[in-house]
């Protein structure tokens, strides 16, 4: 069985304050993204890589970065955490952008 | 750009019947992969279908879709909704990179 596992699971940040969301994927896949998802909204791709040590922006990258340090690894950080930026963040893997994507369980993030 | 559209931000159905989620697709590519993804309430995405292959049609649980490259479309059916069908539902393009639609919400009521 796939599994995609994220840290921490939840969240409180201050304005301002630096987070790290954490992933790690025990499924060899190549590709792993980071997304987020609004309450009552859909998943906007932030962040993607298919390769360690290199990442791609997704649709909405602006406030975020993304380090893929290994195949299993893939971490999202808000360097300067807005209130905008309150969110579940979710974390998936998949063989190439043709396989099925699995996703972790999100981390609830909230910055007040 | 490509790009992932599905009409209906809200579906609100009786239990009992037919559900047709509607997605069309933009794309540059003459081979994409199309996805169905589910989402229930206070739970991750999975996936519920996945097709590359022109006019046939592809099932799980109940659901079916073909993709239709003629028309960009990738339809989302089922012949009679369930109490447990309620769930968000995006549809997906994976060519060069993954792009997802804005979401379906389907309501099944009594």
């Amino acid at each position: 069985e796939a599994a995609v596992t994220q840290s921490p699971r939840s969240k409180v940040a201050v304005t301002g304050g630096k987070v790290t969301l954490s992933c790690h994927q025990t499924n060899n896949h190549d590709y792993m993204y980071w997304y987020r998802q609004d309450t009552g909204h859909g998943l906007r791709l932030i962040h993607y890589s298919y390769v360690a040590d290199s990442t791609e922006k997704g649709d909405i990258p602006d406030g975020y970065k993304a380090s893929r340090p290994s195949q299993e690894n893939f971490s999202l950080i808000l360097e300067l955490a807005s209130l905008s930026q309150t969110a579940v963040y979710f974390c998936a893997s998949s063989v190439g952008t043709a396989g099925e994507q699995y996703f972790g369980p999100g981390t609830r993030l909230t910055v007040l | 750009g490509d790009s992932v559209t599905q009409t209906e931000g809200l579906v609100t159905l009786t239990e009992g019947l037919p559900v047709m989620l509607n997605c069309t697709y933009q794309t540059i590519y003459s081979n994409p992969f199309l996805f169905w993804y589910v989402q229930h309430l206070n739970e991750s995405p999975r996936l519920l279908l996945k097709s590359f292959t022109d006019n046939k049609r592809t099932e799980h649980q109940g659901f079916h879709a073909t993709l239709h490259k003629s028309s960009s479309s990738f339809h989302l059916q089922k012949s009679s909704a369930q109490l447990s069908d309620s769930a968000l539902y995006y549809c997906a393009l994976g060519n060069n990179r993954i792009f997802f639609g804005d979401g379906t919400q389907l309501v099944v009521k009594p």
